[in-house]
């Protein structure tokens, strides 16, 4: 299973930016996805999910309506369009692969670099 | 959902069994068997190395083990090795309220 994250770097704050995740050697159409976080001396904070089929999504309330979380079968790709950052979202983004229950993430991905500096 | 406590830093010498603890609340980890663990080397992927309170995925060294009484969770390192050394994370997933996944702080292992 390999995922690898791209889309990172740095933005002023109030931009956007969208993060990509692009998934091969699994099941990606059966997979749940997550997007999970890591701020600079920080411990992993979960950011958000979306079921197998995009029908259910869930996110931190630190992100909730600013971040939308997408997936697109046809190209193995997941998706993290971040609006209005802040500098608090400074922080590694991974993207990870969910369990059929949703209860654990299964595989992770190396990830990428968000920087919200002005 | 507030951070799932876990003790900071850990060590051992090789050989020695050690225990991370992970402790949260009848929300989330007395509410369920839904704890996770994983292992984080620095510039590497996190790793699964348990699953639902005591399940090892295939491939994980049967020196790792998970156990839950109430609301904390316990992972377990028996015969450590120098390979051990990382962060550890402890997860709940928790259903209450919404879909929520919450990590504890995080807890370095130091190999002596």
């Amino acid at each position: 299973v390999q995922l690898v994250e791209s889309g990172g770097g740095e933005v002023q704050p109030g931009k956007s930016l969208r993060l990509s995740c692009a998934a091969s050697e699994f099941s990606f159409s059966a997979s749940p996805m997550h997007w999970v976080r890591q701020a600079p001396g920080k411990g992993l904070q979960w950011v958000a999910f979306t079921s197998y089929d995009g029908t259910t999504e869930s996110y931190a309330d630190s992100v909730k309506g600013r971040f939308t979380v997408s997936k697109d079968s046809s190209r193995n790709t997941l998706y993290l369009q971040m609006s209005s950052l802040r500098p608090e979202d400074t922080a590694v983004y991974y993207c990870a692969s969910g369990s059929l229950e949703w209860s654990y993430f299964v595989r992770w991905g190396q990830g990428t670099l968000v920087t919200v500096s002005s | 959902q507030s951070a799932l406590t876990q003790p900071a830093y850990v060590s051992g010498f090789p050989g020695q069994p050690i225990t991370i603890s992970c402790t949260g609340t009848s929300n989330d980890i007395g509410g369920s068997n839904y704890v996770s663990w994983y292992q984080h080397v620095s510039g590497k992927a996190p790793k699964l190395i348990i699953y639902d309170v005591n399940n090892r995925p295939s491939g994980v060294s049967d020196r790792f083990s998970g156990s839950k009484s109430g609301s904390t969770a316990s992972l377990t390192i028996s015969g450590l090795q120098a390979e051990d050394e990382g962060d550890y994370y402890c997860c709940s997933y928790a259903t209450s309220v919404n879909f929520d996944w919450v990590f504890g702080g995080g807890t370095k292992l130091t190999v002596l």
